[in-house]
């Protein structure tokens, strides 16, 4: 069965320090994968998403950037984190069949980010 | 671009009665998938139903089941025999196929905080 791990579950950073938030996926191969954050427990905005190593594409203009260094790993980063930073950041992915992308995405358990 | 509007941000019922849950959406494709997702107090998101657009017959799962009208671009849930456990926030949700290029994204809406009471 696949599984999806999001850690730290918890973070409290200073304003103008790094972050990097990681998400690994297991028992599936060549997944899509997606960071979301979630503001004040209302709607998901989606920021990144990749089909493949290396590839990323940013939904929004921001303070974050995101890498996948290996087919299950998707890393969200900041060089320098900002108050609005603050947040739930979830990690999903879903499967893949050809250029068909209509398959549900299953979420990890997210991150709870505080930039004071 | 798509948007999905909920505009129900707070909706309350009693355990086992019904409840439906509201989800417009605008979008100029006509191929595409409808979702409702479910975010209990400890925030996993959970599938709850999913509704292909090509499809006329409305999704159902268990207790669960939608109203999918998609000339009137509206997608609502409704939940029978609520239970205590139904108490989460609900969030319906919008994936395109643009010719399959869409990339599995998702849409979502800003959620409607169900509570179920005893």
């Amino acid at each position: 069965s696949q599984t999806i791990h999001q850690w730290p579950a918890t973070l409290v950073q200073p304003v103008g320090s790094p972050l990097s938030l990681e998400c690994t996926v297991e028992g599936t191969s060549n997944p899509n994968l997606y960071w979301y954050r979630q503001a004040a427990g209302r709607g998901l905005q989606l920021l990144f998403y990749s089909v493949g190593i290396g590839q990323i594409s940013s939904e929004v203009p921001q303070n974050l950037s995101a890498s996948r260094p290996q087919d299950r790993q998707f890393i969200l980063s900041s060089k320098k984190l900002l108050l609005s930073d603050s947040g739930f950041y979830l990690c999903a992915w879903s499967r893949r069949q050809g250029i068909i992308f209509n398959n549900e995405q299953f979420f990890g358990p997210g991150t709870r980010l505080t930039v004071l | 671009a798509q948007t999905v509007t909920q505009s129900q941000p707070e909706m309350s019922v009693q355990e086992a009665e019904t409840v439906t849950l509201s989800c417009t959406y605008d979008t100029s494709e006509n191929n595409y998938y409808l979702f409702w997702y479910k975010q209990p107090p400890s925030r996993q998101m959970i599938l709850v139903i999913r509704q292909e657009a090509y499809k006329q017959q409305n999704a159902t799962e268990n207790r669960f089941s939608v109203n999918f009208q998609k000339a009137a671009k509206s997608f609502s849930l409704k939940i029978s025999d609520s239970q205590l456990g139904d108490t989460a926030m609900y969030f319906c949700a919008f994936m395109g196929n643009a010719g399959g290029t869409s990339y599995g994204k998702l849409t979502f809406g800003q959620g409607t905080i169900l509570t179920v009471h005893p």
